[in-house]
Formats: structure tokens, sequence, C-alpha cells
């Protein structure tokens, strides 16, 4: 059963760009029968899906991050990158990244979530 | 993209019944049958239950179903168990080539 894993620092100061990374623990993200999602919650709130990248580096994005989010897939080290630039306190939120089927079904599995909190 | 509308709370007692539901647009649920709905325990990660309006993981119980008509999913909960509260998200894709989630719905089990 393939795993993913979150990782951040934490911690963000207003107007910088954040990075977060998503890593695989098999090699289904080789294979292109899958996109890759990033989904964040805000404490407190819904969930909210910011966008999807395939193994070409095609990405699909949530109008609402239109010009401030980039994602990367790095094949060789399996990870799956998140940036989102000039944050504000409303970017404070559970990231979570999962997988999803080239074709149909939903989002699964989900990483355990890793929470991004932007302060100064 | 406005999202997915679902009634913040909804309440049952062991054993019954519970329906959500799930209303969007003719650009989203009401034109594809990529519905999906989430099992999220604060804390955890967010579980598939349902995806492609009806079809159930493997190792998800047969007590959840989900259904639609026109612009509305639904997902049953049948035989309420303790363990069974949690928010459930509904997503679905959309003409834009995105998804979106419903606000979410709060289970009580009394």
């Amino acid at each position: 059963q393939v795993q993913l894993q979150e990782s951040g620092p934490g911690v963000v100061n207003p107007s910088e760009t954040l990075s977060l990374t998503c890593s695989v623990s098999d090699s289904s993200i080789l294979s292109g029968d899958y996109y890759w999602n990033w989904i964040r919650q805000p404490v407190g709130k819904g969930l909210e899906w910011i966008g999807r990248i395939y193994l070409s580096g095609s990405i699909n994005l949530n109008p609402s991050f239109q010009g401030r989010v980039t994602m990367f897939i790095d094949k060789i080290k399996r990870q799956i990158s998140l940036r989102v630039t000039s944050v504000t306190a409303a970017d404070t939120a559970v990231y979570f990244c999962a997988r999803e089927p080239y074709v149909g079904g939903g989002f699964d599995p989900w990483g355990q979530g890793t929470l991004l909190t932007v302060s100064s | 993209q406005s999202a997915l509308t679902q009634l913040a709370s909804v309440s049952g007692s062991p054993g019954q019944s519970i329906s959500i539901s799930c209303t969007g647009t003719s650009s989203d649920i009401g034109r594809y049958n990529y519905v999906s709905w989430y099992q999220h325990h604060p804390g955890k990660a967010p579980k598939l239950i349902i995806y492609d309006v009806t079809a159930r993981p493997s190792g998800i119980s047969d007590r959840f179903s989900g259904s639609k008509s026109g612009s509305t999913a639904s997902l049953t909960i049948s035989g309420l168990q303790a363990e069974d509260e949690a928010d459930y998200y509904c997503s679905s894709f959309t003409t834009s080539i995105t998804w979106i989630f419903g606000g979410g719905t709060k289970l009580t089990v009394l």
C-alpha cells in the first residue's frame, strides 16, 4: 500500500514563498497512471483543492491560485513539490498531498498532512 | 469556483440511517459521474469512502452508499455506529478541469 508523507518548514513569514514536499513510498509516481494533488484545510474550515500535477509535468490549478502556485515532480527522488508565493495569514492551513487515478476514482490515499503557519 | 453545498451538520442514533446531500451545478456534479466522498476524523488523513458516485474502495463497509440525481449527490450511511462520527466531504470534477469540494458535514452519533 503506497504511503504519502508531506514535509515543510512549519512557519513562513508573510510575503515569502512556502515550499512543501510530498514523498511517495513506491514507484507509482513513475507509472503515468496517476495525478498527484495538493489539498489544504485552513484551521476550522473545509477542504480546498489547490491543484494537481501529472508525470509529464502538466498542471491543473484551482483558479484561486493561478499565478501564485507552482508544482514540480521529481521522479528520481519520488517527490512532488508545491510552492506558493506571497503568502498571507490566509494561507495558514494543513496541507495534504493525495494520489488520484488518471481516469475516474477519487483521492486515495492521502498523506497525514503538514501544518503550515504564516506568521512573523 | 464556489464550493459544493452541504448542510453543516447532521445527527443520528446508533443503528439508524442518515443521508448527506451535496448540491452542485451542471458544470460539476450534473456533468460528470466523478463524485467522491471522504470521511475525515480531525487530525487524521481523510479517507476515500465512495468514488465515481456509487463505487466503494476495497475495505470500505457496505453501510456506506452513494447516489446522484441531476446536480445533487448523496451519501447514505446505514446502521450508524459511534465510529462513524466524523466530518464528511463530497468532491466533484468540473468542466474547468479542476476538482471542487463541498463545505463539509459534521456527523454526530447521538
